[in-house]
């Protein structure tokens, strides 16, 4: 059964700092998604990746295969970054997604 | 393209009773997918869909039912409500890679 495993689970940053949220899995995947939870509960996908590193403004993705692990990171944080990530992984044709159980991220003024 | 979306957006049920959720997304996507959402746990999923006529159960799908009849709409039925269907419910739909979700259905089973 594969497992996806986030840390920290909470994080508390200064506006600025720059962050850091890992996610490992246990067997092979065909992509790996980074997703955000809004606090009034919204989730919307950040990033899908195989391999590699994906940017999309302040943040970035990345995934390494052979450590089964992929990293988030979000440059010059604001407060508006404070929700919850999620990472998820997908095993098969269906797209079908193994979620862990989120990071919740609170970025102080 | 309103994306994807659900009714209603709270429910409070009695026990043994049932309802079904709503869900639409106008994106002509084929998959579709059921989650539940309960707190301090990751989402499960509970159905999903490749396609019109075609679903399959996920992770958690006991007591609950689905069906595709459209390739834009994938009701969630709950036929017997227990306290354990107390959750958060997202529907998610895909060209297949990238998830798109709905603004979820808190359900309250009392």
């Amino acid at each position: 059964k594969n497992e996806v495993e986030q840390s920290p689970q909470n994080l508390t940053a200064q506006e600025g700092e720059f962050i850091t949220i890992n996610c490992s899995y246990s067997v092979g995947i065909s992509a790996l998604h980074w997703l955000q939870q809004h606090p009034g509960g919204g989730i919307v996908s950040l990033f899908m990746l195989s391999s590699g590193k994906k940017k999309h403004g302040r943040l970035i993705a990345t995934i390494n295969i052979q450590e089964k692990h992929s990293s988030l990171h979000i440059t010059a944080s604001h407060p508006r970054d404070s929700a919850v990530y999620i990472c998820a992984v997908s095993l098969g044709s269906q797209g079908n997604l193994i979620f862990g159980k989120g990071t919740k991220l609170s970025v102080k003024p | 393209n309103a994306g994807v979306t659900q009714t209603p957006k709270f429910r409070i049920l009695k026990i043994g009773q049932s309802m079904t959720l709503q869900c639409t997304q106008d994106m002509n996507h084929n998959y579709m997918y059921w989650y539940r959402q309960d707190p301090g746990m990751g989402l499960k999923l509970i159905y999903y869909s490749v396609g019109a006529g075609i679903t399959d159960k996920g992770e958690v799908p006991n007591g609950y039912n689905v069906s595709r009849s459209t390739t834009e709409d994938f009701p969630l039925r709950l036929e017997l409500a227990a306290p354990s269907q107390t959750s958060v419910y997202f529907c998610a739909s895909s060209p297949l890679g990238t998830q798109y979700f709905g603004p979820g259905t808190r359900l309250t089973v009392l």
